[in-house]
């Protein structure tokens, strides 16, 4: 059972385009995080949200979480090369801790 | 500012032999995390630990894995008698306090059964 799916799995989008990735559960959980993986390496921490509805920017990316606690969004503006990678997104609730099953971005120059 | 460190990063191994994997937390944590990831695939949970405890370990295979985060010294995940299937790549991460901190990972053992 995968508590958190991500959408879309796989996402090929041209240097300058803005993208949205999606993170949704049927569960609540206590917090949320984002992470991003390049190959080769271990994955990041981005952010974490906490609260219902909380809205975080970070440069060119924007992370909500759901009212609910159940979902949170990933909105990346004017994607750059460098943003291509693995995203990730993971909840916490009571003593687990679940990754949701990952977005893989390819930003072409 | 020692992150978490795994090694080998790197391991090859053949059919029936054993592989251990090593993953020293972040300074001042003491809660352990072990994860398996396949290519272009998300990861996979397998066994929480806190120094000399195992608190979940709903993830990892009853036959062949184990685990440990001893008083002194690094957290290991112990396969006995490797298949193909064990290859992969294994994250570990570390975080503060509870289980649902964010958690800070390693950069990974990537294993290879021959």
């Amino acid at each position: 059972t995968q508590l958190l799916e991500q959408s879309p799995q796989f996402l090929s989008i041209q240097e300058g385009e803005n993208l949205t990735v999606y993170c949704n559960s049927s569960s609540v959980f206590s917090s949320l995080q984002w992470y991003r993986q390049e190959p080769g390496e271990g994955p990041v921490l981005l952010v974490t949200v906490v609260t219902g509805g909380e809205v975080k920017k970070l440069k060119r990316l924007t992370f909500q979480f759901g009212d609910a606690r159940k979902d949170s969004s990933l909105h990346i503006t004017a994607a750059q090369p460098g943003d291509t990678g693995l995203y990730l997104c993971a909840g916490s609730t009571g003593n687990q801790f679940y990754f949701g099953t990952g977005t893989s971005l390819t930003v072409i120059p | 500012n020692a992150g978490v460190m795994q090694n080998p990063r790197h391991l090859v191994r053949r059919r029936g032999q054993e592989a251990r994997l090593r993953c020293s937390p972040m300074k001042g944590h003491s809660h352990v995390y072990w994860y398996r990831q396949l290519p272009e695939e998300g990861l996979k949970f397998m066994v929480y630990l806190q120094k000399e405890n195992i608190i979940d370990e709903s993830g990892m295979p009853k036959e062949r894995f184990s685990a440990e985060f001893p008083k002194e010294g690094p957290s290991i995940l112990r396969i006995q008698q490797v298949v193909r299937g064990d290859s992969a790549a294994y994250f570990c991460a570390s975080s503060p306090l509870a289980s649902n901190q964010p958690q800070h990972f390693g950069d990974g053992t990537r294993l290879s059964i021959l």
